[in-house]
């Protein structure tokens, strides 16, 4: 089987940094994605990671380790429309998603 | 194109009716899911689709039943509605799911938030 956790909610302030951590248990494990969700609405694509590293995508960077099963978000510059839940999404021996809680993130002036 | 799309937006049911969820892509995507949401939980899958004519259970079945009888469009229905099935439904596809790990993304339409009675 396989198990996704990540913390339930973090706070940070507008401009700073904020690394949202996620860990996973898997018998099988092809890759580790990350979507947003602002409230009442949709999950929507972030990045994925399916080898060792930092993906970067302008502000949003995704790292992943397969050895420790251990995988983060990097949100820079923050801005208030951060503010968002953030999912996080391992992919199984069947090629299923299967997804944590999520992460609320709670962005400060 | 529209993307994915959810009928209604909105409904409230009374304990014991049914309803079905419509769900509809324009982006020939092969794979498709119905998920519910519910807070402090993840998404969790109910049914899915690889192709017309095909479904398959995921985690939490009990209660729904699905169709897949066009390749845009995937059908949720519930028989018997439970104050349990209170849930925001949200209705996804991906262009497959494999090996390329891009054609697993997975695109989501704008949820159905339903309230059993």
């Amino acid at each position: 089987g396989q198990n996704i956790d990540q913390p339930t909610e973090m706070t940070a302030t507008e401009g700073a940094i904020v690394q949202i951590n996620c860990t996973y248990q898997t018998s099988g494990f092809n890759g580790l994605f990350w979507y947003q969700q602002h409230a009442g609405e949709a999950p929507t694509f972030l990045s994925y990671n399916v080898l060792d590293g930092l993906e970067e995508k302008g502000r949003f960077s995704s790292f992943l380790s397969r050895s420790k099963g251990y995988s983060y978000l990097l949100l820079k510059e923050l801005q208030m429309k951060d503010s968002a839940s953030y999912l996080c999404a391992g992919l199984d021996s069947n090629y299923q998603l299967i997804w944590g809680a999520g992460t609320k993130l709670i962005i400060k002036p | 194109n529209a993307g994915v799309t959810q009928t209604p937006k909105f409904r409230v049911l009374k304990t014991g009716q049914s309803m079905t969820l419509l769900c509809a892509q324009d982006m020939n995507h092969e794979y498709m899911y119905w998920y519910r949401q519910d807070p402090g939980m993840g998404l969790r899958l109910i049914h899915y689709s690889v192709g017309e004519g095909t479904t398959a259970k995921g985690e939490v079945p009990d209660g729904y039943n699905v169709s897949r009888l066009k390749k845009q469009n995937f059908l949720l229905g519930l028989e018997s509605a439970a104050p349990s099935q209170t849930s925001v439904y949200f209705c996804a596809s991906s262009y497959s799911a494999g090996e390329a790990v891009w054609s697993n993304e997975q695109f989501f339409g704008p949820g159905t938030r339903l309230t059993v009675l």
